[in-house]
This record gives C-alpha cells, structure tokens and sequence, in this order.
C-alpha cells in the first residue's frame, strides 16, 4: 500500500518568508509527528497528533512554528518568518494508535533558507 | 528524560562478517526500542523493535538486536554483511509512560566493503 508521502521534496525560501510542509500519512494511522533532521544528527520531535488535535508539542522551538491537522489526516507544519538556522530535512511519520507501534516515515522536506 | 547514545560515528566490516552497531538507552519505565535504516536520499525505514518478552528480537533484511536491561543496551546484529547493508543506522527509544514521541541517538554509518 501506500506509504507516508510528503510535498515538497525540496523547498527553497528566502530569510523572512512563510512555508507551509505537507505530509499524508498511511491510511488509517491515526497517529501523527513531524520531526526536523539537522545534517549529521538523528530526527527531533517537533509534534504528535492523535487524530485531529495535537497531543504533544513540547517539540516546537518557538512560536513561528506551528501545525495543524483538520480532518485527522493531511497534516500541515507552517513555518513563519524562516531563519536560516531553520534549514532542515523535516520528516513526518505516521503510526497506528498505540505505545508500542512503530512509526513509518515519509521521504522528507528539504527545507533551505537562503 | 529519555535519550539513546551511539557511540560510534562508523563501523566498517568487510562483506561476509558479522556486524554490531551499538546503541545504550535512558528511559523512564519500561523502554520501547527501535532501529531504524537511512539509505541517501531516502526516509527512514523500519528495521525491527523490542517491547517486551524474548531479548533477541529478529527483523528485516536478516537483521537482529539484543535487549539488555541491566546494561540498558540494545545493539543490532547481523551474522554475515552485505555491501548493501551500508547506509545510516539509527536506534531510538520511547517509554511506556509519558511522551509519544521517539528520541533517536544520532547515528552510525556502516561501511561494508567487497
């Protein structure tokens, strides 16, 4: 079946603009996060959804950060006015409900600020 | 706090030989530990998890991993590498209790030679 799939592969933005990061998980995980992945570093949490709401966003550097998830599905991580230390691969995972199960990735967002 | 510690950047093997990539790990509760593979340009992929019972766990690609409670490890194994083994090895782990969310070490890059 269909795995996690994320758009854009790439985004290049300039200092100081809005990106928007969308991600669609598996069919029927109801469970959701998105992860940042610095060069030469393993993935950190961002955020968790359960369904629509977010669980858990203690991840979140600060408040240009945001996401958002409307129907329990596609979820979107907003960025706003981008640094460039925001230069990243952002990963999206999604999971069924449960402790104990793993969560499946998407190919990741490049995400560049120039 | 949780956090997972790989203490080797690389591991080279020649083709042929049994592999390690260690991994030790600090959690609250009971642990839930992960391994997971990173090929260029490519998400993570699930390779095999421990949650509970049998210390060695068997996964994908003739993968395996050791659970050791009282060294808090969890290193992953294979009897005999393959040249296509060689990519970005990441363990991660999350408790029972509490956040959601998966803390990765930082990696290790396996180099399998002809």
């Amino acid at each position: 079946g269909a795995g996690v799939s994320q758009t854009p592969s790439n985004k290049v933005t300039e200092k100081g603009k809005y990106v928007e990061l969308r991600c669609d998980p598996i069919s029927g995980h109801t469970a959701l996060y998105w992860y940042r992945q610095s060069l030469g570093q393993g993935p950190e949490f961002l955020i968790y959804f359960q369904g629509t709401g977010a669980a858990d966003d203690s991840g979140l550097p600060n408040d240009r950060f945001f996401a958002v998830r409307p129907e329990g599905s596609v979820s979107t991580l907003k960025i706003q006015r981008t640094e460039r230390g925001d230069s990243a691969m952002y990963l999206c995972a999604s999971s069924l409900s449960g402790t104990y199960n793993e969560q499946f990735f998407g190919p990741g967002t490049r995400l560049t600020v120039l | 706090a949780q956090s997972v510690a790989q203490p080797e950047d690389q591991v080279n093997v020649a083709e042929g030989n049994p592999l390690t990539v260690k991994c030790t790990y600090s959690v609250s509760g009971n642990p839930y530990l992960f391994w997971y593979v990173q090929y260029p340009n490519r998400g993570l992929q699930f390779l095999l998890k421990y949650i509970t019972g049998d210390n060695l766990v068997k996964g994908s690609y003739g993968f395996e991993a050791e659970f050791n409670k009282s060294q808090t490890s969890f290193h992953l194994k294979k009897p005999s590498a393959l040249v296509s083994d060689s990519a970005l090895y990441f363990c991660a782990v999350k408790g029972d209790t509490g956040r959601r969310a998966l803390t990765f070490g930082s990696g290790t890059r396996l180099q399998v030679q002809p």
